[in-house]
């Protein structure tokens, strides 16, 4: 079993929409929680970090950990054609470093 | 400021050939992460150096990967005798500190080198 499950996709949603992308783990030391954007032939950027459990929001995004279900999410609202990228979840121990990626999802966001 | 520096960008390599991959830093960063990326799948950590030492190389194939970060220069993650299943993009990261401070210390990933074994 991986430590972090991630629904590849892909993904498809027309301009405008709600698009909920989730992520399961099963290390319960992972404290910090990460959502990541990666272009095609780019390198991941990070768009949005929670530490420990609770929602964040930023702009037309939220994140939500619940550490008691080990399950995280990235919520985007009002979703654009730029927003078509792969979302990584990406997660790490407190006092570590490396970063534990899940696959991956492709989101297309169609005009 | 420049962002993390990755050349180069595409290598091809033929099978038992040695690839050589260099990582420059954001400007004032000490901390380089090295993560692997195979076709469909999300980045595996590698190896985490600060300058002139390995910090946690439990990613890192045990036999032709190998890593360093000099004092002067770009980190280097060099793999030797190339084979098909090393084809991927190769992706270094950095940040400014390390080991658990608060709030989360960001790595800023470069854009990658995408590695070809034919």
């Amino acid at each position: 079993q991986k430590e972090v499950e991630q629904d590849p996709g892909p993904l498809s949603v027309p301009e405008g929409a709600i698009v909920s992308l989730n992520c399961t783990y099963s290390n319960s030391a992972f404290q910090y929680f990460m959502w990541y954007r990666q272009y095609s032939r780019k390198g991941p950027e990070l768009l949005m970090y929670t530490y420990s459990s609770g929602n964040k929001e930023d702009g037309r995004f939220t994140a939500q950990v619940d550490k008691s279900s080990k399950y995280i999410s990235l919520f985007i609202r009002d979703s654009q054609p730029s927003d078509s990228a792969t979302y990584l979840c990406a997660m790490s121990a407190k006092g570590a470093q490396k970063l534990v990626f899940g696959q991956g999802t492709r989101l297309t966001i169609n005009p | 400021n420049a962002g993390v520096m990755q050349n180069p960008r595409h290598l091809v390599r033929r099978r038992g050939q040695e690839a050589r991959l260099r990582c420059s830093p954001m400007k004032g960063h000490s901390h380089v992460y090295w993560y692997r990326q195979l076709p469909e799948e999300g980045l595996k950590f590698m190896v985490y150096l600060q300058k002139e030492n390995i910090i946690d190389e439990s990613g890192m194939p045990k036999e032709r990967f190998s890593a360093e970060f000099p004092k002067e220069g770009p980190s280097i993650l060099r793999i030797q005798q190339v084979v098909r299943g090393d084809s991927a993009a190769y992706f270094c990261a950095s940040s400014p500190l390390g080991g658990g401070a608060l709030p989360y210390n960001e790595q800023f990933f470069g854009p990658g080198t995408r590695l070809t074994v034919l």
